[in-house]
């Protein structure tokens, strides 16, 4: 079965500082992993994915992320962040099977506190 | 594109009455929709992933005759909360997984979701 673990509950960050939010996740099968974004009361906004190919990826709003098989990491990172970051980050994996997907899991979710 | 809406946004019900949630791919066509609840600060709990047509897979500890989803066309999938209770109160939200080769950026692997359902039952 596959596990998403997001180690940090909550990350607070002064302004215009860089950021790692980290995921590690667990699986017996090849995957595809996402980093989703919600601000309160609303729905998920994909920032990323990793499907294959280079493992560094860039996303939306200055963010990118990392692949690391050996590790079964896919960190999260953006060099200067900015109040309107703050909100709630979730990291996500899809199990592959036969080329179709499955499921989404999601990890625990990290909150990204920018401070003036 | 790949926009989801769900509605409503919020919802205050009775008691033991039903509540049907609404899910809607409005630019393309989702082969699967998922339905998700999550309780305040939690992350997403999936529970049912439902394919057009076809009945939907529950995830384990979820009533299937509580939660009920329809998935009736490609852009269309429903919640109903039956006999609602105050324990079903939460934010439920929806995703949808995108037919491949419908746009940019639309491999049928990732999921768009509904902006959710603030569900409170007094």
């Amino acid at each position: 079965a596959q596990s998403v673990t997001q180690l940090d509950s909550q990350v607070p960050v002064f302004e215009e500082a860089p950021v790692e939010l980290r995921c590690n996740y667990s699986s017996s099968v090849s995957v595809y992993l996402f980093w989703y974004v919600q601000y309160p009361n609303q729905g998920l906004q994909l920032l990323l994915k990793y499907l294959s190919g280079s493992t560094l990826v860039k996303g939306i709003n200055g963010f990118e992320a990392e692949f690391n098989k050996s590790q079964t990491s896919f960190h999260l990172r953006k060099p200067s962040v900015h109040i309107s970051d703050t909100a709630e980050y979730f990291c996500a994996v899809s199990e592959i099977y036969g080329g179709a997907t499955n499921k989404l899991i999601f990890g625990t979710g990290t909150l990204l506190a920018v401070q003036p | 594109g790949a926009v989801v809406s769900q509605h409503p946004s919020w919802v205050i019900c009775k008691s033991g009455t039903s509540v049907k949630i609404e899910c809607r791919s409005l630019d393309f066509q989702a082969t699967t929709m998922f339905w998700y609840r999550q309780f305040p600060k939690q992350s997403l709990m999936l529970m049912a992933t439902s394919n057009e047509g076809s009945k939907a897979t529950y995830e384990q500890g979820v009533e299937k005759d509580k939660f009920l989803i329809n998935h009736a066309s490609l852009t269309l999938s429903t919640l109903t909360v039956t006999s609602a209770h105050p324990e079903d109160s939460s934010f439920y939200i929806c995703s949808a997984r995108a037919l491949p080769g419908q746009g940019t950026g639309m491999t049928g692997t990732e999921a768009f979701f509904g902006q959710g359902t603030r569900l409170t039952v007094v």
